[in-house]
């Protein structure tokens, strides 16, 4: 158990339909990261939160959102899915800047579009 | 633009042997460097980092080495285990204004080590 925890695991959903996808950081960690990993792909950035504020977007389309809550756990929002949604989305935290240049991934959310 | 770029998307080794997973990287911003191992159903967990400042760090069977100049990193597993089967990303990270780190991440080497 790695401290981040991510739910669902698993999730299957038609085109055009919204879901949630949600993070818990690891005890006292104040950054979230958001991942996608789509097939033979790396790791794309997509977000990265510091408590509660949106600090970086990477390649995170407009049907795409996400918050961090005062609890710092995170959500995201992604909606009008469409079957090139399908991918594997990783969370990560980290400790404060200047303390640690390393992630604590969660095991993924699998999201498969049909 | 790939950034860090991971060339060989697989790599089969024989147990006991050297295994060396390498990747080129193009911003010369990139500061600090990680490797991170991925099993199937997890996440991916830290390996090893090295600094811009050093050429090679070495932890138990897992050394890195960097050559600045050349834009280069490679990790190397001796002696290579079955269990070290999986699938290794390479990372950067450059320091961004506040001093947050933007991580960036190859697409991933597949190492299988064979019994």
């Amino acid at each position: 158990d790695s401290g981040v925890t991510q739910t669902p695991k698993h999730l299957i959903t038609a085109t055009g339909q919204r879901v949630t996808l949600r993070c818990s950081p690891r005890s006292g960690d104040l950054s979230v990261y958001w991942y996608q990993q789509s097939l033979d792909q790396g790791l794309q950035f997509l977000i990265h939160y510091y408590n509660g504020e949106e600090r970086a977007k990477g390649n995170i389309l407009e049907r795409f959102s996400a918050q961090q809550f005062p609890d710092l756990h995170s959500e995201l929002n992604l909606s009008s899915l469409e079957l090139g949604d399908s991918a594997l989305y990783f969370c990560a935290s980290s400790p404060p800047p200047r303390v640690s240049y390393g992630y604590t991934f969660g095991s993924g959310t699998r999201l498969t579009v049909v | 633009d790939q950034q860090v770029k991971q060339n060989s998307p697989s790599l089969s080794v024989q147990e006991g042997r050297i295994s060396i997973l390498n990747c080129d990287y193009t911003n010369s911003m990139f500061d600090y460097f990680l490797w991170y191992k991925k099993y199937p159903a997890e996440g991916p967990t830290f390996l090893i980092s090295i600094s811009s400042i050093k050429d090679k760090n070495e932890d138990g069977r897992f050394t890195v080495f960097l050559n600045k100049s050349a834009k280069h990193l490679s990790l190397h597993i001796v002696p290579s285990q079955p269990g070290d089967s999986a699938v290794y990303f390479c990372a950067a990270s450059a320091r961004r204004s506040g001093g947050y780190q933007k991580v960036t991440f190859g697409t991933g080497t597949k190492l299988q080590v064979i019994p």
